[in-house]
């Protein structure tokens, strides 16, 4: 079973500083098939980047995706007020076919 | 646009049925994936199965012995059925698409039902 690993737990940044958002694979995941969501308070999960590094649309381009196999990162290059949330990585592919890591909160500093 | 919209009882009882519909607006229920995640109070996602409409299903394993959906093309509905529930099972349950070439990602969501299981 794949186990999707995001890191750090809570990051604590000012807005127009730079995120760095770390999600890691115990395997690889399946053609770079891992995503990234947002999630505010009381809302539905939003996605912003599929296939690692496409944004969905809408998505302001401060957000970008990266990596291959067991390594992916978000990052968000000078944060808005409204970032501040919980992200989410997903893989597809593997088993189970979809997981999510546990999470990152990005909060106000 | 496609938006999806979850209804269906907020609280079961215990080893009872929970049971949940999608009613799908905008689109035809036909020709996509159609997904259930779930998320207890202040956790993370868990994602519960994905169908296709022609009747295809993929399970997660943790609840696969469960859980039981079904598609409704003349009401634009998809419904999700998992029995036996306990507390663990208390959540905001979430529909979800997607319209990407390949369903590995889901860029519609409902705005999700909260389901209690309590006596």
């Amino acid at each position: 079973e794949i186990v999707l690993t995001q890191s750090p737990g809570t990051l604590s940044l000012s807005p127009g500083a730079r995120a760095t958002l770390s999600c890691r694979a115990s395997q690889s995941v399946s053609s770079s098939y891992l995503a990234w969501y947002q999630q505010k308070p009381g809302q539905a999960p939003r996605l912003l980047i599929y296939g690692a590094s496409s944004r969905a649309t809408g998505i302001p381009d401060r957000f970008s995706g990266s990596g291959s196999g067991t390594d992916f990162t978000l990052t968000i290059s000078r944060l808005e007020p409204e970032d501040f949330a919980v992200y989410y990585c997903q893989q597809y592919g593997n088993s189970p076919l979809i997981t999510f890591g546990q999470g990152t909160r990005l909060e106000i500093k | 646009q496609v938006q999806l919209q979850e209804s269906g009882p907020g609280l079961v009882k215990p080893s009872e049925t929970l049971s949940l519909t999608c009613t799908v607006s905008g689109g035809s229920i036909g020709g996509n994936f159609w997904s259930w995640m779930r998320q207890p109070p202040g956790k993370g996602l868990e994602w519960i199965g994905y169908f296709y409409h022609s009747g295809s299903t993929n399970y997660n394993p943790s609840l696969k012995s469960r859980v039981t959906t079904s598609v409704d093309t003349s009401k634009n509905q998809f419904s999700l059925k998992l029995s036996s529930v306990t507390a663990a099972d208390t959540a905001v349950y979430y529909c979800a698409t997607t319209t990407l070439m390949v369903p590995d990602a889901f860029d519609i969501w409902g705005q999700g039902k909260l389901v209690t299981v309590s006596s």
